[in-house]
């Protein structure tokens, strides 16, 4: 069981490069979550899932999409990478049962130049 | 809009001392508030969290303690410990998806 996990660990990208994180959960989880981790700034949430093929707007969605085509996967995408989405990115699941729980990967740290 | 406030931002306590973190939240539709335990490196895991009809939970070493009237929750480290040492997130949350709102983060280090 390995929880929550995420490719890649670090990248560095070009302004204007294009990638994909992608966060896998074999939980069997409903519910998915991508935050972006800044210093001083603590975790906001960028967009999150309740369910397979949903998507939903979190706190700060701009410059981001997310795709949810299989339960266990989430992904979160950058077409045209800004110096100021330079950050750790988190991912985190849950279940759809009456315990909150969030689980979080170990994060992915992205350094846009 | 920063909904949930924390802090201090960071703190110094020594070994076997009692280590106090503050949140406060605006939203009175919050109806969760877990806090997070981070270390350096790896992504944040949950460590106790309390619901607003109770006023105190205790897990351990560490205590929520709610004030709903005040909207504040504070985490209580009792006997800290080295190990302790790591940034706390407190948060809170509502709805079914359970959206969290995050406070900004306190890096704790607990000294010899």
């Amino acid at each position: 069981n390995a929880g929550v996990t995420q490719t890649p660990k670090f990248r560095v990208l070009k302004t204007g490069q294009s990638m994909t994180l992608l966060c896998a959960q074999d939980m069997n989880h409903e519910y998915m979550y991508w935050y972006r981790q800044d210093p001083g700034m603590g975790l906001r949430l960028i967009h999150y899932s309740v369910g397979e093929g949903t998507t939903a707007k979190g706190e700060v969605p701009d410059g981001y999409n997310v795709s949810r085509l299989k339960k266990q996967n989430f992904l979160l995408g950058l077409e045209s990478a800004a110096p100021s989405q330079t950050s750790v990115y988190f991912c985190a699941s849950r279940s759809a049962g009456g315990r909150h729980t969030q689980y979080f990967g170990p994060g992915t740290r992205l350094t846009v130049l | 809009q920063q909904q949930v406030k924390q802090s201090p931002q960071s703190l110094i306590v020594q070994k076997g001392g009692i280590s106090i973190i503050n949140c406060a939240y605006e939203n009175t539709a919050f109806d969760y508030f877990p806090w997070y335990q981070q270390f350096p490196g790896k992504g944040p895991a949950l460590l106790i969290a309390i619901r607003p009809d109770v006023s105190e939970k205790k897990e351990g070493r560490f205590t929520i303690s709610f004030n709903k009237s005040a909207k504040q929750f504070s985490l209580h480290i009792m006997d800290s410990q080295p190990g302790d040492s790591a940034t706390y997130f407190c948060a809170a949350g509502t709805g079914t998806a359970s959206k969290l709102t995050f406070g900004t983060g306190t890096r704790l280090q607990v000294t010899l």
